[in-house]
């Protein structure tokens, strides 16, 4: 019973192309995130939706478009991939309004670019 | 201004003795959370402990304690009894009540133990 899942978990493909990551959480949470992070391990936040609506849009590229189909999912598509997009990228879902809840996260999609 | 600051980017403990993993944090909110998260080599992230603002006791689950100290913004993660598989990079992270969407995450300690 996978709370948070996220497919593929690997990703190989080479500059230029375009990809796509799903995720999906079966927890009933109301808000999803996308997280990027490098290889210093630094943990970035990219993307929220809450109930469907973005609420959290930080500084990413606009060839990074999330859609939101429904508050159990939340999907990435990545355009015209770079070098520089190289990265796992973390989904997560927490609930809004209950501070002492966490975010649970995704395993992880490895995404290289060659 | 860094909202979440992990001092020690790497750090050794010998099996079986004890080890503190610094974190401190800056809000104005009255209200938040702080949470610690292992991520072991596998990659995953594993929820560890939270601790709340209005919390009087220290947070503690199994090994772990949080070493709570609100006037000086600061919560320690206490991993007592260290074991080869607690070996990881560990996050604090926060989340503030006046904007409960966003967590916010340190950069990270990777701690090493040693057989």
């Amino acid at each position: 019973d996978t709370a948070v899942s996220q497919t593929p978990k690997y990703l190989v493909t080479q500059m230029g192309n375009d990809k796509s990551i799903k995720c999906e959480q079966n927890l009933g949470h109301d808000t999803m995130y996308w997280y990027k992070q490098d290889s210093k391990k630094f943990l970035k936040i990219m993307f929220s939706y809450n109930n469907k609506e973005l609420i959290i849009n930080e500084t990413v590229p606009n060839r990074f478009s999330p859609k939101s189909p429904d508050k159990a999912h939340l999907n990435l598509h990545i355009n015209s991939l770079e070098l520089g997009d190289s990265a796992v990228y973390f989904c997560a879902s927490s609930q809004t309004r209950q501070i002492n809840q966490p975010q649970h996260f995704g395993d992880g999609t490895r995404l290289s670019i060659l | 201004a860094q909202k979440i600051t992990q001092t020690q980017p790497g750090m050794f403990v010998q099996e079986k003795e004890a080890v503190t993993l610094d974190c401190t944090y800056d809000t104005s909110d009255q209200s938040y959370g702080l949470f610690w998260y292992k991520q072991p080599s596998s990659g995953e992230m594993i929820f560890l402990i939270y601790q709340g603002s209005y919390d009087e006791q220290n947070a503690t689950e199994g090994r772990y304690s949080l070493n709570f100290q609100k006037a000086r913004k600061s919560a320690n993660l206490v991993i007592s009894a260290s074991q080869l598989g607690d070996s990881a990079m560990y996050f604090c992270a926060m989340r503030e009540a006046y904007n409960f969407n966003k967590f916010y995450f340190g950069s990270g300690t990777k701690l090493n133990v040693k057989p």
